[in-house]
C-alpha cells in the first residue's frame, strides 16, 4: 500500500535556527497536509497544500508541494522553543477519503 | 477548534473485556475516523466513515469494529480486549467546504492490562 517516508525522525536545534524536514511517497498524492502535535494532544492542521508547485505560508511556517506530486517539504524559519513536538505529513491515498500518515520528525529546541 | 469530543479520555481495562470508545462532532461533517498512534508507527487509521451507517476498513481493523447512526456520533469497538490494543486512539473528521483538511479530537488513553 502506499506510504509515507518522513526525514528526519528527529532533530535538536538551537532557537534561532531554520529547520526543513521532508515527506515522500512512491505514489502520487493529490493533497498534501502538515500537522504539528504537542504531548498528550491530539494533531493541529498547520498547512494544506493542494497543487503541485504551490508554496504555502503559515506565519514562520512555509510548506510546499512538490512538482512530481510525490513529495513534499516543511520549513520553519527562527524556530523558537514552541515549536517543539512532532510534525506529521498526512495525504488521502489515491481516490479515496482514507487518510495515511508519515512516521513523524520530532523536533526539539533548544534555548 | 473544530468541536469533536472523544469519551473517555482514560480507561484502563483487562484483556477479553468489552471497550467502546466514542466520537461526538459538532460540526456536521461527513466523514469520521478513528486512528491509533503507538511509538515509531505515527498514525494508522483502523477505519472510517463516509456517511450513517456508511463505514470502511483501514490499515489495521482487525480486532476493531465501528458503528455510525447519526451523523454526529462514531463509536469504536474492541470486542475483546488484547494487550497489543493499548494504545492512544484519535477521532478525526472532515468535510464540508475544507473537507480534504482533517481535524482530530484530544485523544483517548486505553490500556488493556
Amino acid at each position: 500500500g502506499q506510504q509515507l517516508n518522513q526525514s528526519p525522525q528527529s532533530m535538536f536545534i538551537q532557537e534561532g535556527e531554520d529547520v526543513s524536514m521532508n515527506c515522500t511517497s512512491s505514489s502520487i498524492f493529490n493533497t498534501w497536509l502538515w500537522y504539528k502535535q504537542e504531548p498528550g494532544e491530539g494533531p493541529v492542521l498547520l498547512i494544506a497544500l493542494y497543487k503541485a508547485g504551490e508554496l504555502t505560508s503559515n506565519g514562520r511556517l512555509t510548506a510546499q508541494f512538490g512538482i512530481t506530486r510525490k513529495d513534499s517539504f516543511l520549513n520553519i524559519s527562527a524556530s523558537i522553543p514552541s515549536d517543539v513536538g512532532i510534525y506529521f505529513c498526512a495525504g488521502p491515498t489515491s481516490g479515496t477519503y482514507k487518510y495515511i500518515f508519515g512516521t513523524g520528525t520530532r523536533l526539539k529546541v533548544l534555548a | 477548534d473544530a468541536g469533536i469530543t472523544q469519551s473517555p479520555r482514560h480507561k484502563v481495562t483487562e484483556t477479553g473485556t468489552p471497550v467502546t470508545l466514542r466520537c461526538h462532532q459538532t460540526e456536521n461533517h461527513r466523514y469520521m475516523y478513528w486512528y491509533r498512534q503507538d511509538p515509531g508507527h505515527g498514525l494508522r487509521l483502523i477505519h472510517y466513515s463516509y456517511g450513517v451507517k456508511d463505514t470502511d476498513k483501514g490499515e489495521v481493523s482487525d480486532g476493531y469494529s465501528v458503528s455510525r447512526s447519526k451523523t454526529e456520533d462514531f463509536l469504536l469497538t474492541l470486542e475483546s480486549a488484547t494487550s497489543s490494543q493499548t494504545s492512544v486512539y484519535f477521532c478525526a473528521i472532515s468535510g464540508g467546504q475544507g473537507h480534504e483538511k482533517l481535524f482530530f479530537g484530544s485523544g483517548t488513553q486505553l490500556s488493556v492490562l
